[in-house]
């Protein structure tokens, strides 16, 4: 079955730069991506997906990059704010055969001031 | 307001007393799903349901009861806690079984303690 490996599990940015959080992933039938955000205490949130046939997708200060050959794809955060603080959250899903989302193990991102 | 409720929000109990976790979505969501949370861990899904009277067990169902006999609830049972069982507990509704990929809506979560 699919194993999804996220990493780092921790990391810290000053304030204004940007963030780079990494997913490698076994099945190469897997076709969609998403990344969800989980702020202290609260709920995880959708912050942005990636379909396999698709190498790159932005929205705003936040990209994810797909690399299907060998089956790692990243979220990017740039200029990075207090708010981007949280733990963020990889996962992968063959999702027009196989609706269930495997799940990297989080990565707690810290913005130092 | 589109969301998904569950109840209770925080539960202390005592090994081998059943309880239920509830959990309702008002957004006609075919897609149900219940996930534990631990330190290091990440998410882990125990059961999920593609539609009503349709569940099947995800990655650690062993200890876990569904059922999904109306689509917009599907409670969590535990015929028989114990300590392993202790732990942050989210479920999650999708428009899922067809079309486009979906996004998971998620619960505000119940946060389980079994002594």
């Amino acid at each position: 079955g699919e194993n999804v490996e996220q990493h780092p599990s921790t990391l810290s940015v000053q304030e204004g730069d940007s963030a780079v959080i990494k997913c490698t992933y076994s099945d190469s039938a897997s076709n969609y991506f998403p990344w969800y955000k989980q702020e202290l205490g609260k709920r995880p949130q959708l912050i942005i997906d990636i379909r396999s046939n698709v190498g790159e997708k932005k929205d705003q200060r936040i990209a994810v990059t797909l690399n299907k050959t060998a089956k790692h794809f990243s979220l990017h955060i740039t200029e990075t704010q207090p708010e981007d603080s949280a733990v963020y959250f990889c996962a992968a899903s063959r999702w027009d055969s196989n609706y269930q989302l495997i799940w990297g193990a989080g990565t707690k991102l810290i913005i130092k001031p | 307001e589109a969301q998904v409720t569950q109840n209770p929000r925080y539960l202390i109990t005592v090994t081998g007393k059943k309880l239920t976790v509830t959990c309702s979505q008002n957004m006609n969501h075919e897609y149900m799903s219940w996930y534990r949370q631990d330190p290091g861990l990440g998410l882990r899904q125990i059961y999920y349901s593609m539609n009503v009277e349709v569940t099947d067990k995800g990655d650690v169902p062993e200890g876990y009861k569904v059922s999904r006999k109306e689509k917009r609830n599907f409670p969590l049972i535990l015929e028989s806690p114990s300590p392993n069982q202790t732990s942050l507990y989210f479920c999650a509704s999708s428009t899922g079984t067809s079309g486009e990929p979906y996004e998971q809506y998620f619960g505000p979560g119940t946060r389980l303690t079994v002594t």
